[in-house]
């Protein structure tokens, strides 16, 4: 089985902290994704891999920045926590076809206060 | 025009009874299909992946695609209360380059017991 684990569950962080989000996949997939979701707006990309080192611009790109230095692991970073980036954050990986199904991690929920 | 359209209910239907779930999509060259569960604070599950037209059947899932029409659906037979949760259509559009899965809002299932 796909397995695409993140590195909390729950965080709790203060405005204008830095805040980094890691996730990990053991499938050696080439892609893998980072979204919000938050009620009634859906998933919302914010930045994706498509090979290490490489990343291109989601929907929603501002605000945060992106880290693959390994194949497997994929990082997220909020340079500064706003709290209008309290949200469900989820990570997903998936191999280069397009027949080929997204798997996604278990979630992190951020808050900022 | 939204990329991938459904309703986003709630869906109410009776313990036993068939659910049916819809969704548009605006890309006329789209290649791949997925349905996803999610229940309420957790990330989304893959459920079926359908690629050609016609019907797919998995258990008591059954998925439907008509790339005429541009459509696919998601029915559940003999709904149980364990069902209850919010569906996720995917849609890989055919942009080239480097795909990426297009997520609807979500249609909400409630299987009433």
């Amino acid at each position: 089985d796909v397995k695409v684990t993140q590195s909390s569950r729950y965080l709790v962080k203060r405005t204008g902290e830095k805040v980094f989000l890691e996730c990990v996949q053991d499938m050696d997939h080439e892609n893998m994704f980072w979204y919000r979701q938050d009620p009634g707006l859906g998933l919302r990309l914010i930045y994706f891999s498509y090979d290490v080192k490489m990343k291109e611009k989601g929907d929603i790109p501002e605000g945060y920045s992106v880290s693959r230095e390994k194949k497997e692991r994929f990082s997220l970073i909020l340079e500064s926590a706003s709290t209008n980036q309290t949200s469900m954050y989820l990570c997903a990986s998936r191999s280069g076809s397009n027949y080929n199904e997204q798997f996604f991690g278990p979630g992190t929920r951020l808050t900022v206060l | 025009q939204k990329e991938v359209e459904q309703n986003s209910g709630p869906l109410s239907v009776p313990e036993g009874a068939i659910a049916s779930l819809n969704c548009t999509y605006s890309d006329r060259v789209s290649q791949s299909f997925f349905w996803y569960r999610q229940y309420s604070g957790k990330s989304p599950e893959l459920i079926m992946s359908i690629y050609s037209n016609g019907d797919k059947e998995d258990g008591r899932f059954t998925a439907q695609l008509n790339k005429a029409s541009q459509y696919v659906s998601l029915l559940i037979r003999d709904s149980q209360p364990s069902d209850s949760a919010t569906y996720l259509c995917a849609v890989i559009p055919w942009e080239g380059g480097y795909q990426k899965v297009t997520f609807g809002t979500g249609t909400k299932l409630q299987v009433i017991p």
